[in-house]
């Protein structure tokens, strides 16, 4: 089993559509949580960052993260096409100072 | 305010010859991590330097080392590369006191042929 799970996707919602992307992963010890967006051929670029549980809201954008469940979780809201891009989960605890990423799920919004 | 540069953009080596990439980090950052990023996949950590120092290693082998500069530009130098080091190599900064903010640069894209 793999420390970060993410569904691979791709994911084709249409235009206006509410996007719930999710990670699951296995080491009880990580504490901080960060979503990623990365458009092909560029480098990551960081929408939300959350410390321990709780709710994040910036925008459109909303994380989650249930650390009991080792689940986190992206919202958008009001998706548009130029959200489509990967988005990334990454995480670690408070010791080391690797980021841990998942593998990423293509998000395509249709116009 | 210039956020983390990389250069070069891309590259395309022979298998056996060495590489060197660049990274400037973001403003007032005194932390570099390299990562590598294969087609598809999620990043993966190669290392991280602190004060000139490398703090951490990921799962890479001996080949793959790197230097940070009194100025906290860094570079990651590969020896006797190998197809499989095709990939995009990112550097990321962020400060040792914000400890979950990491930035990435654009990325080098290197080719091994």
């Amino acid at each position: 089993q793999k420390e970060v799970e993410q569904d691979p996707g791709p994911l084709s919602v249409p235009e206006g559509a509410i996007v719930s992307l999710n990670c699951t992963y296995s080491n009880s010890a990580f504490q901080y949580f960060m979503w990623y967006r990365q458009y092909s051929r560029k480098g990551p670029e960081l929408l939300m960052y959350t410390y321990s549980s709780g709710n994040k809201e910036d925008g459109r954008f909303t994380a989650q993260v249930d650390k009991s469940s080792k689940y986190i979780s992206l919202f958008i809201r009001d998706s548009q096409p130029s959200d489509s891009a990967t988005y990334l989960c990454a995480m670690k605890d408070n010791y080391g100072q690797n980021f841990v990423f998942g593998p990423g799920t293509r998000l395509s919004v249709l116009p | 305010d210039a956020g983390v540069t990389q250069s070069p953009t891309h590259l395309i080596k022979t298998r056996g010859q060495q590489v060197t990439l660049r990274c400037s980090p973001k403003s007032g950052h005194d932390t570099v991590s390299w990562y590598q990023q294969a087609l598809g996949q999620g990043p993966q950590f190669i290392f991280q330097y602190y004060e000139e120092e490398e703090r951490q290693r990921g799962n890479f082998p001996d080949r793959f080392s790197g230097h940070q500069f009194p100025n906290y530009s860094s570079e990651l130098n590969v020896n006797a590369l190998l197809l499989g080091d095709s990939a995009l190599y990112l550097c990321a900064s962020s400060s040792r006191q914000l400890a979950g903010q990491q930035y990435f640069g654009p990325g080098t894209r290197l080719t091994v042929t």
